[in-house]
């Protein structure tokens, strides 16, 4: 299995809403990524999970909140977001060698969101 | 902090070689560079990694002077289907991508 699957692929919240976006693998990797993708836009990385530890955060507003609960899945709860959140959210995953370099990345299809 | 950049577009026929470039001055010694593939509304899809010198596997041709400043993806042949946007990723814990090259494809 080679995949990386994403759910929902599409979602449309409120700005009040609370919602999750689920991210799932079962390739052995113990590295695991949330993307943000404006249009037009190369992907930004926002969190880098590795052996289930938050490793890194790029300065994400705390409305954004991931959660990793086991090596195979990764979520990105969602919480009073704003219109300016409406993007394309990347999931990816990837082999950790022992040295810390991250291996090749294999990315899932993403979730659409779009907040009104 | 790495500064990676593509040209924004470029435009070919079906059947000929396609060269894109992704500028990376700031590469460290360990760093890789892996380019991706992307269609509209898609994830990234891989398509080759390398360190240094030329790296070639089914589908495309990586090269990589040694300075390492620089990378070219050479697609051969290409068809309708490549048309994409292109992204250069180096690899370091910054993991920032290239600005992206479209590349369309004409028959």
């Amino acid at each position: 299995d080679t995949e990386v699957t994403q759910t929902p692929k599409h979602l449309v919240m409120g700005m009040t809403n609370k919602k999750s976006l689920k991210c799932e693998q079962h390739m052995g990797h113990r590295a695991m990524y949330w993307y943000k993708q404006k249009a037009k836009k190369p992907p930004e990385l926002m969190f880098v999970y590795s052996y289930e530890k938050l490793s890194i955060n790029e300065s994400v507003p705390s409305r954004f909140s991931p959660e990793c609960p086991n090596s195979s899945l990764l979520n990105l709860h969602l919480h009073a977001l704003q219109p300016e959140d409406s993007a394309l959210y990347l999931c990816a995953s990837s082999f950790v060698e022992t040295s810390g370099r991250i291996d090749t990345q294999y990315f899932g299809p993403g979730t659409r969101l779009t907040v009104l | 902090l790495a500064k990676t950049t593509q040209p924004i577009s470029m435009d070919s026929y079906e059947g000929q070689e396609v060269n894109i470039t992704c500028s990376h001055n700031n590469i460290a010694t360990n760093d890789y560079i892996t380019w991706y593939q992307q269609f509209p509304s898609q994830g990234p899809r891989f398509i080759i990694q390398g360190y240094k010198t030329k790296v070639t596997n089914e589908v495309a041709s990586l090269f990589i002077p040694a300075d390492r400043k620089s990378s070219t993806l050479s697609l051969p042949r290409v068809s309708l289907s490549d048309t994409a946007v292109y992204y250069c990723l180096v690899n370091t814990d910054k993991l920032i991508f290239g600005t992206g090259t479209r590349l369309q494809v004409f028959p």
